[in-house]
């Protein structure tokens, strides 16, 4: 069953500090994978997009990383800012012929002062 | 900045009464996508369509949605008998190529059925 694991569901950090949130995906067959920013009530904005061939990708603070023996990436997000607080998707896309899209449930995360 | 726009921002309507949702992707894509997220719950795809016709759809795609691209710049959702369960945000999105590219979404359509 194609599938996106993301995690952790959410989490709490203070201004100026770093995080790493994780997607496990198992998906087939695979095209490409991209880590979304979705603010609550808005549609998701990119960050990144990575095919099977390319290992990590940066965005400004955000820096994305792949594995696609392990089938995992990771969202690297630097110097936390309070506009960072959303959640972020992991959203993988099937090579089929309609590129149809397998979204995580998300991770929540809450920049604090 | 090119947008993806979508109306309306939020429709009330009455169970078993057809909606239509609109979505006006990027003016040069090609490639043009319906999502819908329950609250509190995961962006669900719904549909791809390109060259006039669906690429593919999901389960949830069934008899009760259609799309249409009635002309050159509209992409519509239409929902012929709305159920409960169908209150959601939809979101429409757009791409210049094939799955591969960056995907471009709308605000979304919030959809509330009584």
């Amino acid at each position: 069953k194609n599938q996106v694991e993301q995690s952790p569901q959410s989490l709490i950090i203070l201004e100026g500090k770093n995080c790493t949130l994780q997607c496990n995906y198992t998906v087939s067959p695979f095209s490409n994978l991209r880590w979304y920013k979705q603010d609550t009530g808005r549609g998701p904005v990119s960050l990144t997009i990575m095919t099977f061939s390319e290992n990590t990708k940066s965005n400004g603070r955000y820096t994305a990383t792949l594995d696609a023996d392990t089938k995992q990436s990771s969202l690297h997000i630097t110097a936390s800012q309070l506009s960072d607080s959303a959640s972020y998707i992991c959203v993988v896309t099937l090579n089929t012929g309609g590129f149809k899209t397998i979204f995580g449930a998300g991770t929540r995360l809450f920049v604090k002062a | 900045e090119p947008e993806v726009t979508q109306t309306p921002s939020h429709q009330v309507t009455q169970m078993g009464q057809e909606v239509i949702l609109r979505c006006v992707p990027i003016s040069n894509h090609l490639y043009f996508y319906w999502y819908r997220q329950i609250l509190g719950q995961k962006v669900e795809f719904l549909v791809s369509f390109y060259n006039n016709e669906i690429s593919e759809k999901s389960e949830i795609f069934d008899d009760q949605f259609s799309v249409e691209r009635p002309d050159g710049s509209n992409f519509t959702l239409k929902i012929r008998s709305t159920k409960l369960e169908d209150s959601a945000m939809y979101f429409c999105a757009s791409s210049p190529g094939p799955g591969r590219g960056e995907l471009f979404f709308g605000e979304g359509s919030r959809l509330t059925v009584l």
